[in-house]
């Protein structure tokens, strides 16, 4: 079955320092990975998706598909980057969500 | 002015009572959505709808139901509130390429 798993309920890391959100997916055929933000419960918004290849906000994901990781990716984090983040992998014209990492940046 | 709204933005209600979320969109999607949010599950799918003659179930839609009154109208029921309903709803919208839009969410509380 598709799932999506984020190890990481909390990461915490302070201002300047690298991130890595993990993002890990189970699917048999050919993913198509997003990472949705949330800022502070407000709406979620779009961060990347694997097919853009494109950075947003400093943040960089790859596709591994030996490793079946989408990892989100920033090396130097900011303060206003503290929010949660969503791994999705989208099927059947829907997204399967993972539980979700809050990234806490202190300065 | 926002392209996925969802009313009321709050709401506490008693159990046992029967209560609507509403779900308005001028993105001219065909494809809309209802999901929850729970600290620790993430997003959760309850129902969703590839236009307005469509109407599926997503993975907990077991206490909820949905109309679609129009394409860009997509409300959901709980005939009869229990608290363990209680969480953040988000309404969500799709185009054919799967550009996802979100509501602001309502969030419901079940006295």
């Amino acid at each position: 079955a598709q799932r999506v798993t984020q190890p990481e309920k909390l990461l915490s890391v302070f201002k300047g320092a690298p991130v890595e959100l993990k993002c890990n997916y189970s699917y048999s055929g050919s993913p198509e990975l997003f990472w949705y933000v949330q800022y502070s419960r407000q709406r979620l918004q779009l961060l990347l998706r694997h097919i853009s290849r494109e950075s947003i906000k400093g943040f960089t994901a790859d596709l591994n598909k030996g490793e079946t990781s989408f990892h989100l990716k920033k090396p130097f984090a900011q303060e206003e980057d503290s929010a949660m983040y969503y791994c999705a992998l989208r099927w059947v014209q829907k997204l399967v969500f993972g539980t979700g990492t809050r990234l806490l940046v202190s300065p | 002015d926002a392209d996925v709204t969802q009313t009321p933005r709050n709401r506490i209600t008693k159990t046992g009572k029967r209560i609507m979320l509403e779900c308005s969109q001028t993105k001219g999607h065909d494809r809309m959505y209802w999901y929850r949010q729970d600290p620790g599950l993430g997003l959760r799918l309850i129902y969703y709808s590839f236009d307005v003659k469509d109407i599926n179930k997503g993975e907990i839609s077991d206490g909820y139901s949905v109309s679609r009154q129009a394409q860009a109208k997509f409300s959901l029921s709980l005939e009869s509130a229990i608290p363990n309903q209680t969480a953040l709803y988000f309404c969500a919208t799709s185009d054919y390429q799967g550009g996802y839009t979100f509501g602001s969410g309502t969030r419901l509380t079940v006295v």
